[in-house]
Order: structure tokens, then sequence, then C-alpha cells
């Protein structure tokens, strides 16, 4: 079943500016991960956050969990052409059936011009 | 180097045709996992193990099989396809929570594997 839903579906901005995509999810969760994904290709995993954590940093990457809003962002800051990537969010349940099992969204598609 | 290799990474072939397509870890992860990726339904879990000759359903198994004879090892078996499982094809493990104190909770990924069934 479908849980995390990012926003906006498509980016598009110019190199240097910052991007922030948005992802929301129905269920309680033990953690939340950010994975990029060049066109067709494999996922890289950016960052994690756990249900306990409020914000996180790696690089130029910010991420934030409100977990009484059932949200997180994902900031990308000075964006670069190489930045240009589908960005999904994914949830990680925390109890039965759902542990373990990563819940995708349908990803934002950021495109950075150079 | 760590990592979740698949083969082959890419397939055309033909309705009924059984397939299996290889996904191995070097991480000695306890949990393997199989997903697909279809345009605008983002990826969706196929299969799970939680270890050795342990695994389970996710949200779309119909059409598919897997086994776990090797904790490295998760083929997924195709034994009739069908065009409506062309797609692209995503193998991941991880650790388990109690397998190590130092435990990571991040899912690793193969490349992928194209698969397209006419």
């Amino acid at each position: 079943s479908q849980q995390g839903e990012e926003d906006p579906q498509a980016l598009s901005i110019q190199e240097g500016e910052n991007a922030t995509m948005n992802c929301s999810y129905k269920t309680s969760i033990n953690n939340l991960q950010w994975y990029r994904q060049n066109s067709g290709r494999g996922l890289v995993h950016l960052i994690l956050i756990r249900s306990n954590e409020r914000e996180k940093h790696s690089g130029r990457l910010r991420v934030t969990l409100d977990t009484s809003k059932k949200s997180s962002s994902l900031l990308i800051t000075a964006s670069r052409a190489a930045d240009t990537a589908s960005y999904f969010c994914a949830t990680e349940g925390n109890s039965g059936a759902g542990s373990y099992q990563l819940t995708f969204g349908k990803g934002t598609k950021l495109s950075v011009i150079p | 180097e760590a990592q979740v290799t698949q083969n082959p990474r890419y397939l055309i072939t033909v309705t009924g045709k059984k397939l299996t397509v290889t996904c191995s870890q070097n991480m000695n992860h306890e949990y393997m996992s199989w997903y697909r990726q279809d345009p605008g339904l983002g990826l969706r879990q196929i299969y799970y193990s939680m270890n050795v000759e342990v695994t389970d359903k996710g949200d779309v198994p119909e059409g598919y099989k897997v086994s776990r004879k090797e904790k490295r090892n998760f083929p997924l078996i195709l034994e009739s396809p069908s065009p409506n499982q062309t797609s692209l094809y995503f193998c991941a493990s991880r650790q388990l929570r109690l397998a190590s104190l130092n435990h990571t909770d991040t899912q690793y990924f193969g490349p992928g594997t194209r698969l397209t069934v006419l």
C-alpha cells in the first residue's frame, strides 16, 4: 500500500537555488528515508531520520520530520545540475508486518537548470 | 566493496517463458526484498525474506515466486511472465535490528533489472 506522498511531483529550479520537497505519510513509522534515483537507474540512499528525531543534516541535505503532522521535508541547498534526479521518501513501519518493510512514495522529479 | 548485484540488468522475453532474476548481497544481511517500479506508481514490494528459508508476500506478489536457500542470494522467479510484469525490478537488503548493536536501518539497493515481456 502506498504510504508516502511527495509534493510537488515535479520541480524545476536554477542552479544555486534551494530545492524543497515534501513527503506526507499515514501511519506510525520507525524511520523515514530519502532516496535519489537518476533516470531509470538504481536508488541511492541519501539520509535516514528516525521517528524520535526532528532534523538531520548531511552535507547540502537537510531533512526534517514532524510526526504530529506525519510529514517530512528534504531541502537541498545550493543545487547543482548533478542534483537533477527523482527523489523518493520511504517510510518504515514500527510494528508487525510493517517492520522493516519500506513503503515508497511516487517521487518528486527535480530538474536543476545550469 | 559492499554491494547488491542483480542479473541480468536487461531482459526481453516472451509471454509464458519462465525466467529468473538473480540477486546477491555481500554484506551478510538477513533481510532481503524485491520491488518493482512502474511509472506513476513508485516502488512496490513484491516479496521479502527475513532470513534463510523465511519468505513472505509484499504488496504485489501475484505472478512471482522467490526462494532463500542461502543468506546471500534471493532470486525472483517468474514462472509464466505476462506483459503486465514489464517493469523495472530492484532487489534490496539490510540488517535486522537485533543482528548487531551497531545495526543500520539503511536498505541497500541493487542497480535494477529492466524486464520487458512481449
